[in-house]
């Protein structure tokens, strides 16, 4: 199975602060990497996908980049709605994989 | 809009079977290029892909489960099942229906909205 390892797991950051999650798989998966966010109580919701392409409808402020090994997700001015976990997902092979998720809390 | 909803018991006796069911509504399930999956995550903790269905029958499984899942579809429902054998206290966690966009890159875009899902005796 292809490891997926996000860091920080958690972060504090205030509204409007510039935010980077990193997402480093075990292989090189290309770009066949993809992000979603997850608020309390709710099912995960997809923000990017093939590491670069922005889902319709999430807000030009989230962004991402990377390929091969090492992924990055940027939120470029945190608003309160932004504080949930956000995870990435290998769609590279079978099994899909997870990172164990980055908690974005309020400073 | 498509929406998925699961359907089953909340609580599941060890060494039972656990079954749940997605519907899916706003769309046909017979769809190219969309996979049908599941996706669970015990209480706390990360997500763990179970597997998917095709809408022709066609499964994959995670290995590490496989020997106790089954994933089936009945397209004049609009909907598909899971099944998983031979549950213990590890297998209590929120179980996610998803639509899987098989098209180039592999996505989850659509999810249900969950069901909690405890074994206990």
């Amino acid at each position: 199975d292809i490891q997926m390892t996000q860091s920080p797991s958690s972060l504090s950051a205030s509204v409007r602060d510039r935010v980077t999650i990193t997402c480093r798989a075990s292989q090189n998966i290309g770009g066949f990497l993809n992000w979603y966010q997850q608020k309390p109580g709710k099912a995960p919701n997809l923000l990017i996908y093939a590491a670069s392409n922005l889902q319709s409808g999430v807000p030009s402020r989230f962004s991402g980049s990377g390929s091969g090994t090492d992924f990055t997700l940027t939120i470029s001015s945190l608003q309160p709605e932004d504080f949930a976990t956000y995870y990435c997902q290998q769609s590279y092979s079978t099994p899909y994989t997870f990172g164990q998720g980055t908690k974005l809390e309020i400073k | 809009q498509l929406q998925l909803q699961e359907s089953g018991p909340g609580l599941v006796k060890p060494s039972e079977t656990l079954s749940l069911t997605c519907i899916v509504s706003g769309g046909p399930i017979s769809s190219n290029n969309y996979y049908w999956g599941w996706i669970r995550q015990p209480p706390g903790k990360g997500l763990e892909w179970i597997g998917s269905i095709y809408y022709s029958g066609s499964t994959y499984y995670n290995p590490s489960l496989k020997s106790r899942v089954t994933i089936s579809v009945d397209t004049s429902k609009n909907q598909f099942s899971l099944r998983l054998s031979s549950v213990t206290a590890a297998d209590t966690a929120m179980y996610y229906c998803a639509r899987l966009d098989y098209g180039g890159n592999s996505v989850f875009d659509y999810w249900g909205q969950g069901t909690l899902v405890t074994v206990s005796s």
